[in-house]
This record gives structure tokens, C-alpha cells and sequence, in this order.
């Protein structure tokens, strides 16, 4: 099956910092998405992104299907930016829905 | 609003004392299926549901049943609890694609599953 890794497993910040979080993933894929799993467990669509870029307040992802790989930017991290970051994209065999699988995360903590 | 939700949030139970876990979809989803979270395991897929009667088993099936009578509806049946089925658990939805033209799953906010 796919495999996905994120880097770097662990990241501690200061608030007002930026940060960049990778996914690699070993196949091609018709979909990725980003997650936020905050302090209470729930897990947060962040960005649906098979290719491209996209921008949504302070967070930005960008996809580069060809490569394989996958960037989460956080800029002027918060407090409230703590949590586990997962992207995860489909292993269904070419099809663009299904399973998905999970990186390991990166576990960000942001010190005020 | 859309969304995914799941009840209870919360549960402990005892080794033996059937239970359901119940998820609902207000978005019209074909696809919708089960994860369990464990520490160090990550994210494993329980079940999974095409559509309305279409059910199949992901990963880690044993100990598990499911439903899908209706297309909103897809609850999570632990016939004969045991500790070993202590985790979080979360239920996701999406349509197929064909549809709709995307994809993206939703996650309910997790069941926290404690079995004595």
C-alpha cells in the first residue's frame, strides 16, 4: 500500500513563529487532505489539495502531485496552533476516495 | 451546518456489555466508514460503507459490526466489548466523487472508548 511520511515528528515554537510541515508520499494520488487533531481529540479538515496551492487565513498548503509531495505552512503560530498535524491521502487503488492513510503526524507545540 | 456527528462522546463499559456507537451524516454522503486511534498504531480503518446495504470490512474488522439501513446513519457495533477495544474512535463520510467532484472526507469528533 501507499506509504506517507511527515517531517519532522516533533516541532516546539514560540508564538508568533512560522513553521513548515512536508509530506512525502510514495504513489500517485487524486487527493490529499490536511488535518488538525487539536488537544480534545477531534480531527480538523485543515485543506483538501491534490495539487496546487491554496491559503486559508494564516494557513497555507501546496501540493506537488509529480513529486509526491505536500507543504503545510503555518505562519504567525498561536497558542490555539497546538496539536498533531496528519495529512492523509486515499488508498483505493487509483480511485480518488476510500481508506485514507495517515502519516505519522508532526506534533507541533506552540509556548506562549 | 454540515457535519458528522457521533454519540456518545464519552463511554466506559464493562468486558462483555454489547454497545453502539452511532454516526450521522447531514450531507448526503455515499461513502462512510470507521477509524480507530491508537497510540503508536495511528488511524486503522474498521469499516466502510459504499452506499445504502454495501458494507465491507477494512483492516482491523474483528470484534466489530456495522449497519447501513439508511444512507445517514452508519453505527458501530461492539457485540461483546473487550479492553483491547479501548480507543478513540471516528467516523468519516465523503461522497464518492462521481458525483459530486469531491472527495474530501469528514470526520465526526470521536467516540472515547474505555473497556474494563
Amino acid at each position: 500500500g501507499i506509504q506517507v511520511e511527515q517531517s519532522p515528528p516533533d516541532l516546539i515554537l514560540q508564538e508568533g513563529a512560522n513553521s513548515t510541515l512536508r509530506c512525502n508520499f510514495s504513489d500517485s494520488v487524486n487527493n490529499l487532505q490536511w488535518f488538525h487533531q487539536n488537544p480534545w481529540g477531534q480531527l480538523i479538515n485543515l485543506f483538501y489539495i491534490p495539487s496546487g496551492t491554496k491559503q486559508n487565513g494564516r494557513l497555507s498548503a501546496t501540493t506537488v502531485a509529480t513529486e509526491r509531495y505536500s507543504l503545510l505552512y503555518i505562519s504567525s503560530s498561536q497558542t490555539t496552533d497546538s496539536g498533531v498535524y496528519f495529512c492523509a491521502v486515499p488508498n483505493a487503488g487509483g480511485t480518488s476516495y476510500g481508506k485514507l492513510t495517515f502519516g505519522q503526524g508532526t506534533i507541533l507545540t506552540v509556548h506562549p | 451546518e454540515a457535519q458528522v456527528t457521533q454519540n456518545p462522546r464519552y463511554l466506559i463499559t464493562v468486558t462483555g456489555k454489547k454497545l453502539t456507537v452511532t454516526c450521522s451524516q447531514n450531507m448526503n454522503h455515499e461513502y462512510m466508514s470507521w477509524y480507530r486511534q491508537d497510540p503508536g498504531l495511528g488511524l486503522r480503518q474498521i469499516y466502510y460503507s459504499m452506499n445504502v446495504e454495501v458494507t465491507d470490512k477494512g483492516d482491523v474488522p474483528e470484534g466489530y459490526k456495522v449497519s447501513r439501513k439508511e444512507k445517514r446513519n452508519f453505527p458501530l457495533i461492539l457485540e461483546s466489548p473487550s479492553p483491547n477495544q479501548t480507543s478513540l474512535y471516528f467516523c468519516a463520510s465523503s461522497f464518492i466523487g462521481l458525483t459530486s467532484g469531491s472527495d474530501e472526507q469528514y470526520f465526526g469528533p470521536g467516540t472515547r472508548l474505555t473497556v474494563t
